[in-house]
C-alpha cells in the first residue's frame, strides 16, 4: 500500500527565513504534484514534477524530485506572510489505472 | 473558460437522506476523482474513474456511490449508509497518461456537506 508522508506537519517561521518541506513516498511513481490550500478553500496547483532530477521554481517556491530516493522537496526562500497556507504533495501510482494519493499536508505559518 | 465545477457549494442533509454532489469538467480530461477532507486533515480518496462507465473504489468508499455515464461528469452520492458524512468534498480531474506526459490535476471549488 502506498504511503505518502510529509514533514513537518506544522511549520511556523519568520518572514525572510528559508525552509524546506519534505515529501517521501513508498512506491515507484509516475509523477508528483505540489498543491497549496488556503483555509476553507480548494487546492491550487503549484508544480508538476515528472522525472528524476526535475526542478521547478515559481517566485519564492522551488520544488525538486528524486525518484531514486522517492523524495520531493518544496523549498521556501525568504518567506513572506502571503505564503501562509497548507501545502500538500500528491503522488500518481498504478500506471494505466492512475490513482492520486495525497500526503498528510504541512501547515505553514509565516510570522511577520 | 475551461475548468472543473462542483455544485452546490454548501449542502445540508438530514440524517437518513441520500444526497448527490455534482462535478462537471470541460477540460476533456479522462480521469476524475472524489476526495473527502475533514477539518485540519488531509485528503482521502473516495472513488476514481479513468474512463466512461468505469470507476474504482478508493480508500474510503463505504457509504458512497458514483457513476461515470459521460466523460464530463462524475457525480458522487452520499448515501444514508455513510454514518459521518459531514466534511468538505473535493472533485479533481486530470488527463490520462495516454493524453500526454505534462499533465496537471485540477480541483473544483469543493462542496461543504453538513448533516443536520
Amino acid at each position: 500500500e502506498l504511503k505518502v508522508e510529509q514533514n513537518p506537519l506544522f511549520l511556523s517561521m519568520q518572514e525572510g527565513k528559508n525552509y524546506t518541506i519534505y515529501c517521501n513516498y513508498s512506491t515507484t511513481s509516475d509523477r508528483l504534484y505540489w498543491y497549496r490550500q488556503d483555509p476553507g478553500k480548494s487546492l491550487e496547483s503549484l508544480f508538476v514534477l515528472l522525472s528524476n532530477g526535475a526542478v521547478k521554481q515559481e517566485g519564492r517556491l522551488m520544488a525538486s524530485l528524486d525518484t531514486k530516493a522517492r523524495l520531493s522537496t518544496l523549498h521556501i526562500t525568504a518567506a513572506v506572510h502571503d505564503l501562509s497556507a497548507t501545502y500538500f504533495c500528491a503522488v500518481v501510482t498504478n500506471f494505466g489505472n492512475e490513482k492520486l494519493t495525497f500526503g498528510t499536508g504541512t501547515r505553514l505559518t509565516i510570522i511577520p | 473558460d475551461g475548468g472543473i465545477t462542483q455544485s452546490p457549494k454548501y449542502l445540508f442533509r438530514k440524517e437518513g437522506q441520500n444526497v448527490t454532489l455534482s462535478c462537471e469538467q470541460n477540460l476533456n480530461h479522462d480521469a476524475m476523482y472524489w476526495y473527502r477532507q475533514d477539518p485540519g486533515q488531509g485528503l482521502r480518496l473516495i472513488y476514481y474513474s479513468q474512463i466512461v462507465n468505469d470507476f474504482q473504489k478508493g480508500d474510503i468508499a463505504e457509504g458512497y456511490s458514483v457513476s461515470r455515464e459521460k466523460k464530463e461528469s462524475f457525480p458522487l452520492t452520499v448515501t444514508s449508509a455513510q454514518k459521518n458524512p459531514t466534511a468538505f468534498y473535493l472533485c479533481a480531474s486530470s488527463i490520462d497518461r495516454g493524453g500526454g506526459l505534462n499533465t496537471e490535476a485540477f480541483f473544483g471549488q469543493g462542496t461543504r456537506l453538513t448533516v443536520v
